[in-house]
């Protein structure tokens, strides 16, 4: 069973335009860690952000916004304002107990920003 | 302080030989991981580990595959007798030891098979 699911395999905007890219998971743990990583065409994954399963908070830095919902197992990223900088494939990630503490990841949003 | 550094970038070798790539972490971290990326999927965990200790490996690692941390500072990664599904992103990273804390990548070695 996938542990986590990026349903959106590829997804296509115009700079300038709004974009959210869907991350639901699955753990049996009550404490566990999500992140967002990018990979651009260069191949290293950047952190973007991390969050722990107590704070469900919403979070916004600068045109990039999470939003955690426990209640239906989701993780969404959404970048406002795009720009084509942003194009790059982008994992969710999920790390708990159950999983040995390590990274289990989704497979990927190819985010497409066009000028 | 660079950040995760993989060496090479890019590997062609042909069916059979041995293969090794070597990973150098951020110097502060303790642990250490290795990740296989194929086309179009997430990275896939290999093996960690926590200073010189390797704590774990995947039932992805079979036994033509061997990783090593001498001295908890760089670590490699053999293949031994390369096979064509070998070809793949091999990503290395590292943390500090404490659980939920964001892993840094490396730049990942591409290994084709041929």
């Amino acid at each position: 069973a996938q542990k986590v699911t990026q349903a959106q395999t590829e997804i296509s905007v115009v700079e300038k335009e709004d974009v959210t890219l869907d991350c639901v998971y699955e753990t049996r743990d009550t404490t566990y860690y999500l992140f967002w990583y990018k990979q651009p065409p260069s191949g290293e994954l950047v952190f973007l952000i991390r969050r722990n399963s107590f704070d469900e908070q919403n979070e916004i830095s600068g045109r990039y916004s999470w939003n955690f919902q426990k209640s239906t197992s989701s993780f969404n990223f959404t970048i406002t304002a795009s720009q084509v900088v942003d194009s790059a494939v982008y994992f969710c990630a999920l790390s708990a107990v159950e999983y040995g503490n390590k990274l289990v990841f989704g497979a990927g949003t190819i985010l497409r920003v066009k000028s | 302080d660079t950040g995760v550094s993989q060496n090479p970038r890019h590997k062609i070798t042909k069916r059979g030989q041995n293969v090794t790539f070597r990973c150098d972490p951020i110097s502060e971290h303790n642990r250490l991981y290795w990740y296989r990326q194929t086309l179009g999927q997430g990275p896939e965990f290999l093996t960690y580990f926590q200073n010189e200790a390797q704590l774990e490996k995947s039932r992805l690692l079979s036994d033509r595959f061997s990783a090593e941390r001498p001295k908890g500072s760089f670590s490699t990664l053999e293949i031994q007798r390369t096979e064509q599904g070998d070809s793949a992103m091999y990503l290395c990273a590292s943390s500090l030891p404490t659980w939920g804390t964001e892993a840094f990548f490396g730049q990942g070695t591409r290994l084709t098979v041929v």
